[in-house]
């Protein structure tokens, strides 16, 4: 069955310093996307990255990063010098090229502490 | 910059009512969404439009029925409101029909509490 997983429902992070939130999925198909997007207390998603599964190098958009490991099914989100308005909910999704389907992980809480 | 609006941020239903939830999106779009928010849930994909008049079934259409008269909004009903319907609703819209790398745009969700 198609699943996407993030197994961190709460993290810390201390202001300045990176941090990674942990996807990982899995599909027997070989085209897919990866999304990330972030929710802060407001409401609103907000996407950040997206990583195409033939996409050869790992995509990147300013302070995020995608450490992209196909053969291990994980699409991990880094950010780098975390500020404190990065604290959010942030979800992974994943989107089926052949059905355009998109799943949901339930998200990691991230907490950026002064 | 894309702009989805909803119209409402929070609304207090009784069981029973007609809800009407309102989305618009002012780029042109082709694609809209409508999604339910729970905790433990995630996000669960209620209909989808990808062009005017046309509607899809997403996973959990029950209850929910929905109206795209035109482009830009895309409207949510909730034909007899029930307490389980309580909950947080997202609208998106994405560009293109056929593009899988679009990215949905949010509204600011509207929470909807039915007593």
């Amino acid at each position: 069955a198609q699943k996407i997983t993030q197994t961190q429902p709460g993290m810390f992070v201390q202001e300045k310093e990176a941090v990674t939130l942990d996807c990982t999925y899995d599909t027997s198909d070989q085209s897919y996307g990866l999304f990330w997007y972030k929710q802060p207390s407001s409401g609103e998603m907000i996407f950040l990255i997206y990583q195409g599964s033939y996409d050869e190098q790992n995509a990147t958009e300013g302070r995020y990063s995608l450490n992209f490991q196909k053969a291990r099914k994980s699409a991990n989100l880094v950010i780098s010098a975390s500020q404190l308005g990065d604290s959010a909910m942030y979800f992974c999704a994943m989107i089926w090229i052949r059905t355009r389907k998109l799943i949901w992980g339930l998200g990691t809480s991230l907490a950026v502490n002064p | 910059d894309v702009k989805v609006t909803q119209s409402s941020r929070y609304l207090v239903k009784r069981t029973g009512e007609k809800v009407f939830l309102e989305c618009v999106q002012d780029m042109d779009h082709e694609n809209m969404f409508w999604y339910r928010q729970d905790p433990g849930l995630g996000l669960r994909l209620i209909y989808f439009s990808y062009d005017v008049k046309m509607k899809e079934k997403g996973d959990i259409p029950e209850g929910y029925s929905v109206s795209r008269e035109k482009k830009e909004r895309f409207s949510l009903i909730l034909e007899s409101a029930s307490t389980n319907q309580t909950s947080m609703y997202l609208c998106a819209s994405s560009l293109l029909q056929d593009s899988y790398n679009s990215p949905l745009h949010f509204g600011n969700g509207t929470r909807l509490t039915v007593t």
